[in-house]
């Protein structure tokens, strides 16, 4: 079935641990994206990336990286986990830029003790 | 700080009763969006509308968008229960990014 994966479904991590969310989509999209989502603040990019090989900063890329070796898997990491990270995490993609519908994931929920 | 705001933040209706939702945006657009999120799970691609369109309509769905005012909003005719979710607009520019504002929680009452 075609769309996005994101594993794992939920975690619960001790601060300063490192974690790595995975994201996987088999619609063959260029652009891909990481969103935060935390009670009463909608949804803030954290990364993206516009095609495969490159990734762009969003409005709060600090405390995350991502990489993006190919079209289908954009991970994210957490290099050592803070409790201000506990948030639910959504993997989005689509086909190109501007002019087209976000596809989600279910998203990972992150809770950093 | 995020590109578009709905309001308003909550909207408890009956079934049967339309719902309206209002987003503004601060800066020029290439279209905007609308998606509804169930309790839980991940957003879901309700409607584009272009930045020369002014209305748009998709089954009980209508949207409006003033440039001039730099607003929309979103009506849903005959809600049902099942329309109860969080709805979310979306900013769509020429930097690739999609940026979407906090939500309308809207509470359908059976």
């Amino acid at each position: 079935i075609a769309g996005i994966t994101q594993a794992p479904t939920s975690q619960i991590l001790a601060a300063g641990r490192r974690m790595t969310l995975r994201c996987t989509q088999d619609m063959r999209h260029n652009a891909m994206y990481w969103y935060r989502q935390d009670l009463g603040l909608g949804l803030r990019l954290i990364h993206y990336s516009n095609t495969a090989g490159t990734t762009g900063k969003g409005e709060v890329p600090d405390g995350y990286s991502v990489s993006r070796a190919n079209t289908d898997d954009f991970p994210l990491t957490l290099a050592s986990a803070v409790p201000s990270q506990t948030s639910v995490y959504f993997c989005a993609s689509r086909p190109g830029g501007q002019g087209h519908e976000q596809f989600f994931g279910p998203g990972t929920r992150l809770t950093v003790l | 700080s995020q590109q578009g705001e709905e309001d308003p933040q909550a909207l408890s209706i009956q079934e049967g009763e339309n719902a309206t939702m209002n987003c503004s945006y601060k800066t020029s657009i290439n279209n905007l969006q609308w998606y509804r999120q169930n309790s839980g799970r991940g957003l879901v691609h309700l409607i584009l509308i272009r930045s020369n369109e002014r209305e748009k309509h998709s089954g009980r769905l209508r949207v409006t968008l003033d440039t001039s005012k730099k607003s929309s909003s979103l009506l849903i005719t005959a809600s049902r229960a099942a329309d109860t979710a969080s709805y979310f607009c979306a900013t769509d520019s020429s930097s690739y990014k999609l940026i979407f504002g906090s939500g309308t929680r809207l509470l359908v009452r059976p």
